[in-house]
């Protein structure tokens, strides 16, 4: 199974809105990542979790709250977005989070309107 | 600021030519650069990846040309299909972070 599965795969959601998007592998990967894509534009690192501990995060605004409850899985809270949070909400995995760049896996994203 | 610059931004071929999509970079600190294709409504996938002690790399249809001294790298792919039609991006990392291109549409006629 070499698949990142994400859902749901598209959410509306009011400015006033919680939500959460969802993210799972079954790869035994233990680096999890978050990236945001704008439309016609590359992918955004926000979040890296490694060993289910949050390593990186790039400055994302904490509207966003990203949760890794098990090695297999990787959430993203949602709480009071703007509208131009609206995008392309992609997870992705890899072996490990190593210095010398696993290959990244991704899901298919959720593509996420703020209204 | 964006660390890799990618040409062009689109391109149209016909099915058996040869798109060949330019990247450019500035930090010599770079030591991974791999290619991702995306079609719509997915994700990226990695297609195919390059170190710099390397000047080509293929895999199947796909080539990779890096010059290190010219801080270049490109792609191509061979005998192009209708199902090649996609956005590619181009990437370096060093350290843990991927720094994307700004993408390449490519569209295969047939």
């Amino acid at each position: 199974d070499t698949e990142v599965t994400q859902t749901p795969k598209h959410l509306v959601m009011g400015m006033t809105n919680k939500k959460s998007l969802k993210c799972e592998q079954h790869m035994g990967h233990r680096a999890m990542y978050w990236y945001k894509q704008k439309a016609k534009k590359p992918p955004e690192l926000m979040f890296v979790y490694s060993y289910e501990k949050l390593s990186i995060n790039e400055s994302v605004p904490s509207r966003f709250s990203p949760e890794c409850p098990n090695s297999s899985l990787l959430n993203l809270h949602l709480h009071a977005l703007q509208p131009e949070d609206s995008a392309l909400y992609l997870c992705a995995s890899s072996q490990v989070y190593s210095r010398t760049n696993e290959k990244l896996f991704f899901g298919s994203g959720t593509q996420l309107s703020v209204l | 600021q964006q660390q890799v610059k990618q040409s062009p931004q689109s391109l149209i071929v016909q099915k058996g030519g040869i798109p060949i999509i330019n990247c450019a970079y500035e930090n010599t600190a770079f030591d991974y650069f791999p290619w991702y294709q995306q079609f719509p409504g997915k994700g990226p996938a990695l297609l195919i990846a390059i170190r710099p002690d390397v000047s080509e790399k293929k895999e199947g249809r796909f080539t990779i040309s890096f010059n290190k001294s010219a801080k270049q790298f490109s792609l191509h792919i061979m005998d192009s299909q209708p199902g090649d039609s996609a956005t590619y991006f181009c990437a370096a990392s060093r350290s843990y972070k991927l720094s994307f291109g700004a993408g390449t549409t490519v569209t295969v006629r047939a």
